[in-house]
């Protein structure tokens, strides 16, 4: 089974500023990695997948990055309603597919 | 717009049964693998299982398999869940939510319901 493991846990970031979340996978999964956006009682949103590709709606300032084991989520330009917890989650050698623990993002 | 919507959930005993289901609308159902997803009070998500187009192949989480059963049916667009001998830790909200459309398709898990809670306590 393949760990996901996100970093930082929470990350305080002032609206305006970047954002740069991480993710590493305990062995290569190539670029089948997704991202996923979860605010407080809602379901979780497709953010990024392949990595890098912004699913359908994803405002531009999000963009994705990485290959193997380590990959990156940025958010260039905090808005309001960006602070909410990522996560990502591998879809190679499945399954099972596995999500990482998430990252909260929360305004500094 | 897409939509999936859970229903089934509830208070259940350790060691009891429920069976959830989740209606697909406004996309095509029967051309997605679908998945179940879930998230315990507080903590992240846990993917459960998941089941091809045509019913024909499933995949479970090792701590559901045994107890669990996915299934589908194309003619009323919906999923299912089965959950037998439930346990304290299986309590969560469980997420429906439209999974690749075949095996080379990695786009993630698109379409997602609102959850619906499932607590195992006596």
């Amino acid at each position: 089974e393949i760990v996901m493991t996100q970093s930082p846990a929470t990350l305080s970031v002032s609206p305006g500023e970047r954002a740069t979340l991480s993710c590493r996978a305990s062995q290569s999964v190539s670029s089948n990695l997704v991202w996923y956006q979860q605010k407080p009682g809602q379901a979780p949103r497709l953010l990024i997948y392949g990595a890098s590709t912004r699913a359908t709606g994803i405002p531009a300032r999000f963009s994705g990055s990485g290959s193997g084991t380590e990959f990156t989520l940025t958010i260039s330009s905090l808005q309001s309603e960006d602070f909410a917890v990522y996560y990502c989650q591998h879809y190679s050698n499945w399954p099972p597919y596995t999500f990482g623990q998430g990252t909260k993002l929360e305004i500094k | 717009e897409e939509q999936l919507v859970e229903s089934g959930g509830g208070l259940v005993q350790p060691g009891g049964s429920l069976r959830l289901s989740c209606a697909a609308s406004r996309f095509s159902f029967s051309s997605y693998w679908m998945s179940w997803v879930r998230q315990a009070p507080g903590k992240g998500l846990e993917w459960v299982a998941n089941i091809n187009q045509d019913g024909s192949e499933k995949y479970y989480v090792d701590s559901v398999k045994g107890r669990f059963t996915i299934s589908r049916d194309n003619a009323k667009n919906s999923l299912f869940l089965q959950m037998n001998s439930l346990r304290a830790e299986d309590t969560a909200v469980y997420y429906c939510a439209s999974d690749r459309t075949n095996y080379y398709d990695t786009s993630g898990l698109r379409y997602w319901g609102q959850g619906t809670l499932v607590t195992v306590s006596s």
